[in-house]
């Protein structure tokens, strides 16, 4: 497709249950950023890759979060041992490279009860 | 928490008013970044500051990034109800933190007709 696909779009979990998210981004795309959007908050970066590499993870809020990009294309980001607090949307955006401007998913919905 | 600061984060006009968007940061920022985000949608890029001073018009938009590079500005001239939407402002990284964008908590516009 032409844009960032992320999918599921909607997740509903029960509390203590791991989730994956995946996103596709735009074709030959290098970097890949993931985002944790909060009810009335603006993004909040979790993490970053550059092709396969994760550059950055320091935004990633515990050790139960965990994301990939092994062949350098579609990226998961996987949730374990959820809880309520998880519950946000997290956005997926890629850019051309780093300093290019980023396009962004319509995101995942993730509710845990 | 939130790198830049929005106000008024809540605004509702009447079509044909205009209005201004502030952003704000102690940190410099190497560029910085304003994009509209719908329900359920992910954020669009409306346009990129680069150099202190620099003023961006599109079309009723108007863009401007302070001289010191930490605050910008959006002006809405004779809004519309089809302006209505979350605007976000977001600041990019430098050095180790290059790619990552920093967001506001957003801007929600409502332009009644």
């Amino acid at each position: 497709g032409a844009g960032v696909s992320q999918s599921p779009r909607y997740k509903v979990a029960k509390r203590g249950q791991d989730v994956a998210l995946r996103c596709d981004p735009i074709s030959g795309h290098v970097s890949l950023f993931w985002y944790q959007q909060a009810l009335g908050q603006g993004p909040e970066f979790l993490t970053y890759f550059q092709n396969e590499a994760q550059l950055d993870k320091s935004g990633l809020p515990s050790d139960r979060f965990f994301a990939e990009r092994p062949e350098g294309s579609v990226s998961t980001l996987k949730i374990q041992r959820t809880q309520q607090e998880d519950s946000a949307v997290y956005l997926c955006a890629s850019s051309l490279v780093e300093e290019q401007p980023q396009h962004f998913g319509d995101g995942t919905r993730l509710s845990i009860l | 928490t939130q790198l830049l600061e929005q106000s008024p984060q809540f605004l509702s006009i009447q079509e044909g008013e205009n209005l201004t968007v502030y952003c704000n940061s102690s940190s410099v920022f190497s560029s910085l970044q304003w994009y509209r985000q719908e329900p359920g949608e992910g954020p669009v890029l409306l346009v990129t500051v680069v150099t202190g001073g620099e003023v961006k018009k599109l079309k009723r938009l108007t863009f401007q990034f302070g001289d010191a590079r930490k605050d910008s500005s959006l002006h809405i001239t004779a809004a519309q109800p089809g302006d209505t939407g979350l605007y976000l402002c977001a600041g990019a990284g430098r050095g180790s933190t290059l790619g990552r964008l920093y967001f506001g908590r957003g801007t929600q516009l409502t332009v009644w007709p």
